[in-house]
């Protein structure tokens, strides 16, 4: 079974820009989150989609958005690309969000910002 | 962001030492996962944990969900070569859907 897929690996671009990533689940995964990875802030969460609903949000400005498609794949978008949104961008899928339901992580997009 | 507090940062591990860390939170979550990851990788999960008090191993790994709910901890038996890289200690809350909550990270080193 392939595992969480995301596109692309790497990807650098310029302040002001904006940028989209994307996520492929694993096979009959329906709930995929996002979480954003940088040296200072460590791993936080960005936002958690099921059955293309937004289900939980986490603490970051309008800026960060994301949407889920019917077939579970999920993209999030950065407008207006600030320096400190260089990071390493995760995507992990589960079957559903339950307490008792992991996540399994893709290997990431390395955004730089120059 | 809120992070949970996760000790030590970083420490050199010798083959075949046991390795220990921990993770601790003012706020009290209903499940505690342990990752780890490599570089250019994504976490993988190495063990998750459902109820307080509860002693979970995998392996050579065995961690425990804190009887106050507000922590956990992670030990490593028999260290060797292959156990080098970052592990993070995770929390869900019950009513927080998949989001986690990770702590900073310890990251294992072998001693030169």
């Amino acid at each position: 079974k392939a595992g969480v897929t995301q596109t692309p690996r790497y990807l650098i671009k310029t302040r002001g820009q904006q940028v989209t990533l994307s996520c492929s689940p694993i096979s009959g995964h329906r709930s995929v989150s996002w979480y954003q990875q940088t040296p200072g802030q460590g791993l936080q969460f960005l936002f958690e989609y099921f059955s293309e609903t937004q289900r939980n949000k986490g603490n970051f400005p309008g800026r960060f958005s994301g949407r889920q498609f019917s077939n579970s794949r999920s993209e999030m978008n950065v407008s207006t690309l600030e320096l400190g949104d260089s990071a390493l961008y995760l995507c992990a899928s589960s079957h559903r969000p339950s307490y008792t339901d992991e996540q399994f992580f893709g290997p990431g997009t390395r955004l730089t910002v120059l | 962001g809120q992070q949970l507090n996760q000790s030590p940062q970083s420490m050199f591990i010798q083959e075949g030492e046991d390795v220990s860390m921990n993770c601790t939170s003012s706020s009290i979550f209903n499940t505690w996962l342990w990752y780890k990851q490599d570089p250019g990788e994504g976490p993988v999960l190495l063990i998750a944990l459902y109820k307080a008090g509860e002693l979970t191993s995998n392996g050579r790994l065995t961690a425990q969900f804190g009887i106050t709910r507000k922590d956990s901890f992670l030990n490593i038996s028999a260290s060797i070569p292959s156990d080098v890289g970052i592990y993070f200690c995770a929390g869900r809350r019950g009513n927080a859907g998949n989001m986690l909550t990770f702590g900073g990270g310890t990251r294992l080193m072998v001693k030169p």
